[in-house]
């Protein structure tokens, strides 16, 4: 199946840093892409869906200027965290679906485990 | 409100016997179904998905599920389970509107004991 590649697999950064996560699809198009985070012994929380070429459209409940999202062509998305705090600290995935094949099922990349001190 | 139920935190099953997670969904139209499983600070693998057709859906590792327009679920099953199945499983429902997000249930620990 299609590869979706996150980066880097785990990040530990310093209160007041930003840091950012890539996602890359390896071998399709992705004109959009998703952004998720799961807390310890939880479902996936969707934060954002990111649009190629456009500004991403946020959940509700989730402040954009905290995370930035920018997805600059068909086969990369970036998740910035800015100014982050130890809250931030969680397991955030990306995810990817070959589209226009609205049936088929999304990628996943791995998973990034950030951890703010 | 559109929503996938999981009722289970945690399904235990011995190795060798059928196992069972189950799936309830609450969403307007048609909408397309899938399972996940997550192993420990991974992403999510793709297991099995229902887009149309046959209701008993075959997928990956041996899993099936079956939809039941009826009863709107989507329960997950293996005939004779292993311990290496013993993993975290979500069922999500992708909508058919609004973006066409996915949903996901709450997940469903299963351990499998040899």
């Amino acid at each position: 199946g299609a590869v979706v590649s996150q980066h880097p697999s785990w990040v530990i950064c310093k209160s007041g840093t930003s840091v950012k996560i890539e996602c890359r699809s390896l071998d399709f198009q992705a004109t959009t892409m998703f952004w998720y985070r799961q807390f310890p012994k939880q479902s996936l929380m969707l934060m954002a869906t990111s649009n190629e070429g456009s500004k991403a459209t946020y959940e509700q409940g989730v402040e954009k200027d905290k995370f930035l999202i920018n997805h600059a062509s068909l086969t990369l998305s970036t998740l910035t965290v800015t100014s982050a705090h130890p809250e931030d600290s969680s397991f955030y995935i990306c995810s990817a679906r070959d589209l226009p094949l609205f049936n088929t099922e999304a990628f996943f990349g791995q998973g990034t485990r950030l951890t703010v001190v | 409100a559109q929503s996938v139920a999981q009722p289970e935190d945690q399904v235990n099953v011995a190795e060798g016997n059928p196992l069972t997670v189950k799936c309830t969904y609450s969403v307007s139209g048609n909408p397309y179904l899938f399972w996940y499983v997550q192993y420990p600070n991974r992403g999510l693998q793709f297991l099995l998905k229902y887009i149309t057709g046959d209701n008993l859906v075959k997928g990956s590792y041996g899993f099936e599920a079956e939809f039941n327009k009826s009863q709107t679920s989507f329960h997950l099953k293996k005939p004779s389970a292993l311990v290496s199945d013993s993993a975290l499983y979500f069922c999500a429902v992708r909508l058919n509107t609004g973006g066409f997000k996915t949903i996901f249930g709450a997940g469903t620990r299963l351990f499998v004991k040899a």
